[in-house]
């Protein structure tokens, strides 16, 4: 079964920084497409960033320069490095599965984990 | 960048009864491939979002045979044809033809009258 279980939200100030994880099971990260996506309280869905199987990165223009995607094969987790964090930053976080069929994306946003919030507040 | 653009952002609708959301693109869907990424995701109150349909007209596993998808080009409908009360949520068109840089609707709040 696959689950995605995200964790390290919290309260933080702004110009802080935050990192955030995504542990996968049920299948292996780097045999999918893996995506950050938030939404703002009460707001719709805005796509962050994405790391490719082969490691390659991609940001949404919000956040480039700020966010760093990551994973770790041996623990099967990804990860959302959030630096100079903005209150406008302030969300739920979500990790999503884009899964590989055929070395290429299926262009779907298939399991989502549960999100965390993230608060940039002073 | 891609503009998705629902109609409409409410809907309150009757039990038993159908609803329909529509989903408008600001460029065509359709992909050098001759595929058409069009996703519609259910986000139940307080839950994730959740894949509905996928490349316009395909239901994800488990999703009931009551969600249907339709369209082309720039334009797309998802449509309940008996709407229940696990149905309230707020739903989303998403696009994945400019992968990986994904769009999303602004979202129909479906609600029971």
């Amino acid at each position: 079964e696959v689950q995605l279980v995200e964790s390290g939200g919290g309260l933080v100030q702004p110009g802080g920084s935050l990192r955030l994880s995504c542990a996968a099971s049920g299948f292996t990260v780097t045999s999918s497409y893996m995506s950050w996506v938030r939404q703002a309280p009460g707001k719709g869905l805005e796509w962050v960033s994405l790391i490719y199987t082969g490691g390659s990165t991609h940001y949404a223009d919000s956040v480039r320069g700020r966010f760093t995607i990551s994973r770790d094969n041996s623990k099967n987790t990804l990860y959302l490095q959030m630096n100079s964090l903005r209150p406008e930053d302030t969300a739920i976080y979500y990790c999503a599965r884009d899964q590989s069929h055929n070395a290429r994306a299926t262009r779907q946003l298939d399991y989502w984990g549960q999100g965390t919030l993230v608060t940039v507040s002073s | 960048d891609i503009v998705m653009t629902q109609t409409p952002l409410y809907s309150p609708v009757t039990l038993g009864q159908p609803a329909s959301v529509s989903c408008r693109s600001s460029q065509s869907l359709v992909h050098s491939d001759g595929n058409t990424y069009l996703s519609w995701l259910q986000q139940r109150p307080g839950q994730p979002p959740r894949l509905l349909i996928y490349k316009i007209s395909n239901r994800f596993s488990g999703v009931p045979d009551r969600f249907s998808g339709s369209g082309a080009g720039t334009d797309f409908t998802l449509k309940i044809s008996r709407v229940e009360v696990e149905d309230v949520g707020v739903y989303y068109c998403m696009q994945g033809t400019q992968f990986p840089f994904y769009t999303f609707g602004q979202g129909t709040k479906l609600e029971i009258k």
